[in-house]
């Protein structure tokens, strides 16, 4: 069964500070693999997917998370964060024959002044 | 196009009084899902439909039922409410198997308190 861990809960961040929220996935399978932001009282919004090609991948809003097969991991970076990135953010899998996603338990992403 | 729509988006219940939580997508969408959110627990998935006429178990089914009325419409019903029920639920949708897109895009959720 597939399963997604992110390490953090809560990530305190000075503005302009880059930030990496950590998340490893286990997956007997090959899999896609997905970030979603979630603003205070608001739906989950697609930050960035890897499904193939480039281990990078960049996402909307300054984000790009690096795919590292050996290590299972999918971790989300951005080098200079804004009190408007304030949000929890979720990390999330998917493998080749299903259409379902599994989510991590979320971090909460805290951008002080 | 307003993506994914859910009603109500706030509601109170009291403990065995039912209700009928309202998803609606306007992409043409062939799967949609409805998740449950709880502090810590990110989201987990209630139920689920592949298409027209399919409605599968997720994660935590106990306590719902759901319909997929047609392609754009995927209610989720609580028969009788309980306390463990209270949470915000997100419906979502995407394009399904096959057709190379694997995004889900979300509503705007459905705060239910059940006291």
């Amino acid at each position: 069964a597939q399963s997604v861990t992110q390490l953090d809960s809560q990530v305190p961040v000075f503005e302009e500070a880059p930030v990496e929220l950590r998340c490893n996935y286990s997956s007997s399978v090959s899999v896609y693999l997905f970030w979603y932001v979630q603003y205070p009282n608001q739906g989950l919004q697609l930050l960035l997917k890897y499904l193939s090609g480039s281990t990078l991948v960049k996402g909307i809003n300054g984000f790009e998370a690096e795919f590292n097969k050996s290590q299972t991991s999918f971790h989300l970076r951005k080098p200079s964060v804004h009190i408007s990135d304030t949000a929890e953010y979720f990390c999330a899998v998917s493998d080749y024959n299903t259409d379902k996603l599994i989510f991590g338990t979320g971090t909460r992403l805290q951008v002080f002044p | 196009n307003a993506g994914v729509t859910q009603t109500p988006k706030f509601q109170v219940l009291k403990t065995g009084q039912s209700m009928t939580l309202q998803c609606a997508q306007d992409m043409n969408h062939n799967s949609m899902y409805w998740y449950r959110q709880d502090p810590g627990m990110g989201l987990r998935l209630i139920y689920y439909s592949a298409s027209e006429g399919t409605t599968d178990k997720g994660e935590v089914p106990n306590g719902y039922n759901v319909s997929r009325l047609n392609k754009r419409e995927f209610s989720l019903r609580l028969e009788s409410a309980a306390p463990s029920q209270t949470s915000v639920y997100f419906c979502a949708s995407s394009a399904g198997r096959g057709t190379g897109s694997y995004e889900q895009y979300f509503g705007p959720g459905t705060r239910l308190t059940v006291t």
